[in-house]
């Protein structure tokens, strides 16, 4: 069974850019979570999608957002880039089943550095 | 508010000795605990979890012991290896309306020296 994918790999951008990561789920998986990761700061969850629909949200303001497409890939776009987006950009995928806990399977990761 | 905390950012153990790293969580409607450990240039991969209903789950070399009263969970490593050199994360889940939630700390560093 392959694991979960993340395009691109490595992204630079400049500030006040967008991008758009993106990531494919696990076969069968139908929930997808997005989480920042930057040194000293852990993982910082940003939203989950479930079913094509936005299930969970984080503390992350409106420039970042997603979307779930039918067959469980999801897109996450960060619009007019700051400096301080720079990051790794990890996609989690899970069966989601609501109100069990699902573990949850990692991507390699997306590494954005805006300049 | 950082509501899981690992307040230990790097660890050295020699290879053959315990590692014992720590997590300290604040919201008490956390009910799942999990451990996950992360390689560089990889994505994070899950390592071993605990119900909150239980204060000791084991698997191989790997136990986690929960403290559900001090809001404290550890990972102990026996014995430690080389390879077991890497970024681990704990991480805390809730309900969070319909679904659940995970909750990161911000990682402790473990190298194991030969």
């Amino acid at each position: 069974k392959a694991g979960v994918t993340q395009t691109p790999r490595y992204l630079i951008k400049t500030r006040g850019q967008q991008v758009t990561l993106s990531c494919s789920p696990i076969s069968g998986h139908r929930s997808v979570s997005w989480y920042q990761q930057t040194p000293g700061q852990g993982l910082q969850f940003l939203f989950e999608y479930f079913s094509e629909t936005q299930r969970n949200k984080g503390n992350f303001p409106g420039r970042f957002s997603g979307r779930q497409f039918s067959n469980s890939r999801s897109e996450m776009n960060v619009s007019t880039l700051e400096l301080g987006d720079s990051a790794l950009y990890l996609c989690a995928s899970s069966p989601g089943q609501a109100g069990n806990y699902n573990e949850q399977f990692f991507g390699p990761g997306t590494r954005l550095t805006v300049l | 508010d950082q509501q899981v905390k690992q307040n230990s950012p790097s660890l050295s153990v020699q290879e053959g000795r315990i590692s014992i790293l720590n997590c300290d969580y604040t919201n008490s409607m956390f009910d799942y605990f999990l451990w996950y450990k992360k390689y560089p240039a990889e994505g994070p991969t899950f390592l071993i979890s605990i119900s909150s209903i239980k204060d000791k789950n084991e698997d191989g070399r790997f136990t986690v012991f929960l403290n559900k009263s001090a809001k404290h969970l550890s990972l102990h490593i026996v014995p430690s290896q080389p390879g077991d050199s890497a970024v681990y994360f704990c991480a805390a889940s809730r309900l969070s309306g319909s679904a659940r939630q995970l909750t990161f700390g911000s990682g402790t560093q473990l190298t194991v020296l030969p």
